[in-house]
């Protein structure tokens, strides 16, 4: 299985910092590596597939980069609705895992 | 477009469940689907695809052997059978479309509790 390592596990920040996440595959996942947004009591959202393509509807404030083993979520500018946790999923072979998460939290 | 997943409830261990999953708002027999949970406080984990077709499925090795993936198309349905539960399948259960080789739709999810 591909281990899938995310940094940091948890996060201070205030409304308007630039916030990055970093998911690190324990081999290459070529482009195949996407990031999901989970609020508490919800299912997880959809917010970059394949590395960098923002997903429909998703704001712009929300980009992805990497390729291969290292892949990072960039929050331009964080909003009061981004407190949330953050996954990283690969898809380039089964079984698709996750990274364990990185917990988005008001400084 | 929706998915809502239905079944989860408490059951002792060693015993069996299905879960549902109700698609609606796409072409349904398009698309591959999956199942993912997510333990407790915890993240999220693959359990199962299953093909468009149905004809192709594929299985965590925490399931494999005790969890079958089916799908009927023409009701625009996913059918997860639990059989031989242990206490730590207890979770939340998604199912969740594939679109791009990632998960675009979820459902809200159905809670299994495995207890005695």
């Amino acid at each position: 299985d591909i281990q899938m390592t995310q940094s940091p596990s948890s996060l201070s920040a205030s409304v308007g910092d630039k916030v990055t996440i970093t998911c690190r595959a324990g081999q290459s996942v070529s482009t195949y590596l996407n990031w999901y947004q989970q609020k508490p009591g919800k299912a997880p959202n959809l917010l970059i597939y394949t590395a960098s393509n923002l997903e429909s509807g998703v704001p712009s404030r929300f980009s992805g980069s990497g390729y291969g083993e290292g892949f990072t979520l960039t929050i331009s500018s964080l909003q009061p609705e981004d407190f949330a946790t953050y996954y990283c999923q690969q898809s380039y072979t089964s079984p698709w895992t996750f990274g364990q998460g990185t917990k988005v939290e008001i400084k | 477009v929706q998915l809502v997943a239905s079944g989860g409830v408490v059951v002792q261990p060693g015993g069996s469940l299905r879960l549902s999953c109700a698609a609606s708002g796409f072409s349904f027999e398009d698309y591959t689907m999956h199942w993912v949970r997510q333990r407790p406080g915890k993240g999220l984990e693959w359990v199962s695809l299953i093909s468009w077709s149905g004809d192709y499925t594929n299985y965590a090795d925490s399931v494999r052997g005790r969890f079958t993936f089916s799908r009927d198309n023409s009701k625009s349905s996913l059918y997860l059978q639990m059989n031989s539960l242990k206490t730590e399948d207890t979770a939340l259960y998604y199912c969740a479309k594939e679109q791009n080789d990632a998960f675009d739709i979820w459902g809200q999810g159905t809670m299994v509790t495995v207890s005695s």
